[in-house]
């Protein structure tokens, strides 16, 4: 699976749009781009997912560049309860094999008043 | 509610004394994993399984073990525990083929 970059921190205004960057520069053409996030030590939740057109749902939307390269997901009203650590994964669609999601450090999102 | 839920949340022990910690999930999913989290390490799959009776490891199953006898439940055996396995561990479920996997609330565990 390809190897995802994140800035380890960042802080939103209550309100505002969120915008969370993920470099995926080695993502190859059957892998997707996944996003969970996790509020402090809970269970990690899941957000979106996409291939190559943008995508959105009640929660967030997910801008994945023409060259595939990099993403960025949007909360588009941030609130205090969006505060977590968002992860950026990348690997192939589920099949029905190994489901296994690889998490690396990803970035905390701090949203303050 | 559709949910996973573990126990114990909290469990604080000594070296050597065996320990399960149980999973299990009411939604009717084939797949099950567990994973702990350590600072810096982020998400580590321990073992996995797609269904019953068909349990595989992942990438840190050194210490532990699992079954999975029934659908439902996965639990998480540590026969002689070591401060090394002093983490937060959570089960997640999934349908096979589905992309969205559930959580746990996680089960925080000190080894002493």
């Amino acid at each position: 699976d390809a190897k995802t970059t994140q800035p380890p921190s960042m802080d939103c205004a209550e309100g505002r749009a969120a915008n969370l960057p993920c470099n995926h520069s080695t993502i190859s053409g059957n892998e997707y781009v996944y996003w969970y996030r996790q509020i402090h030590s809970q269970g990690p939740q899941y957000i979106i997912h996409g291939l190559k057109n943008n995508e959105t749902n009640e929660m967030a939307s997910l801008i994945i560049t023409e060259d595939r390269k990099s993403s960025t997901l949007i909360l588009p009203h941030a609130t205090l309860r969006d505060t977590a650590v968002y992860y950026c994964i990348v690997r192939r669609r589920n099949t029905g094999t190994a489901s296994k999601l690889t998490f690396g450090t990803g970035t905390r999102l701090q949203v303050t008043l | 509610e559709a949910q996973v839920t573990q126990n114990p949340r909290y469990l604080i022990t000594v070296t050597g004394k065996k320990l399960t910690v149980t999973c299990s999930q009411n939604m009717n999913h084939e797949y099950m994993s567990w994973y702990r989290q350590d600072p810096g390490l982020g998400l580590r799959q321990i073992y996995y399984s797609m269904n019953v009776e068909v349990t595989d490891k992942g990438d840190v199953p050194e210490g532990y073990k699992v079954s999975r006898k029934e659908k439902r439940n996965f639990p998480l055996i540590l026969e002689s525990p070591s401060p090394n396995q002093t983490s937060l561990y959570f089960c997640a479920s999934s349908l096979v083929g589905s992309e969205t996997q559930y959580f746990g609330p996680g089960t925080r565990l000190l080894v002493l």
